[in-house]
C-alpha cells in the first residue's frame, strides 16, 4: 500500500514567519494530495489540495508544491498567525481502482508564538 | 451546500456495553462515506468505507461494524466495547473529485 511520511512532527514558529511541512509518498501511482488542518477537539478541515498534473497551487497565505519525480510534496504557510496553530496532516491517494482511500501522514503540530 | 453531522458529540460508555454512532450527510446524493478513528495524539485510521446503501468495506478487522441503511446515513456499531475502542471517531464523505470532508467527530471514552 501507499506509505506517507511527514516531517517535522512538531514545528514552532514566530508569528509572521513562514512554516513548511514536507511529505513523501512511496507509490508513483498516487495522483491526489490534500492537506488538512485539525484544531483541538474538531474534525480535520481540508485546506488545500493538489493533483499530479499541477506543480504548485496557492490560496492566500498557503501554498502546496508537488515534485512527482522525487515523490514529495510540501505545505507552505506564510505570514503565520496564532490561528494557524493546529495539527496539519498530509495525505495521498491513488487513481482507480484504489481511489477510495487516502493514506495519511502522522501529522505535524504547528505552534505559532505571538 | 453540503453538511455532515455526527452524534453524539461525546460519549462515555462502560466496557462490554454496546455502541451506536450516527453520521448523516446533507446536500449530496450517493456519497462515498467513511469512518475513521483517531487515538489521542495520533493519526487517522480508516475503519470502514461505503460506496452505496448496504455496501460496506472493512479496512481493519476489529470489534466494530458499520451499516448504511440509507443513502446519506452511516452507522458505526459495536456489540461489546473494549477499552481499546476509546478514541475520536470521525465520519467523512467524498466528492466525485476526491475531496474528503470530515464531520465534527464523536469523542468516545470507554471506562
Amino acid at each position: 500500500g501507499e506509505n506517507v511520511e511527514q516531517h517535522p512532527s512538531t514545528l514552532s514558529v514566530q508569528e509572521g514567519d513562514s512554516a513548511v511541512i514536507k511529505c513523501t509518498y512511496s507509490d508513483s501511482a498516487s495522483n491526489y494530495f490534500p492537506w488538512y488542518k485539525q484544531e483541538l477537539g474538531k474534525g480535520p478541515q481540508l485546506i488545500i489540495d493538489i493533483r499530479s498534473n499541477v506543480g504548485e497551487k496557492k490560496d492566500q497565505r498557503i501554498a502546496v508544491t508537488l515534485n512527482k519525480t522525487a515523490k514529495h510534496f510540501s505545505l507552505h504557510i506564510t505570514e503565520t498567525q496564532p490561528e494557524d496553530s493546529a495539527v496539519y496532516f498530509c495525505a495521498a491517494q491513488k487513481g482507480p481502482p484504489m481511489d477510495y482511500k487516502l493514506s495519511f501522514g502522522a501529522g505535524t503540530t504547528v505552534t505559532v508564538r505571538a | 451546500s453540503q453538511t455532515i453531522h455526527q452524534w453524539p458529540a461525546t460519549l462515555v460508555q462502560p466496557v462490554g456495553s454496546p455502541l451506536s454512532l450516527e453520521c448523516t450527510v446533507e446536500g449530496t446524493s450517493n456519497p462515498n462515506l467513511y469512518w475513521y478513528r483517531q487515538a489521542a495524539g495520533r493519526g487517522l485510521q480508516l475503519l470502514f468505507y461505503s460506496v452505496g446503501i448496504g455496501q460496506i468495506s472493512s479496512e481493519v478487522p476489529q470489534n466494530l461494524s458499520a451499516s448504511r441503511p440509507q443513502d446519506r446515513q452511516f452507522i458505526l456499531s459495536s456489540k461489546k466495547l473494549l477499552l481499546s475502542d476509546s478514541g475520536f471517531y470521525l465520519c467523512a464523505w467524498r466528492t466525485s473529485s476526491y475531496e474528503q470532508y470530515f464531520g465534527p467527530g464523536t469523542r468516545l471514552t470507554v471506562t
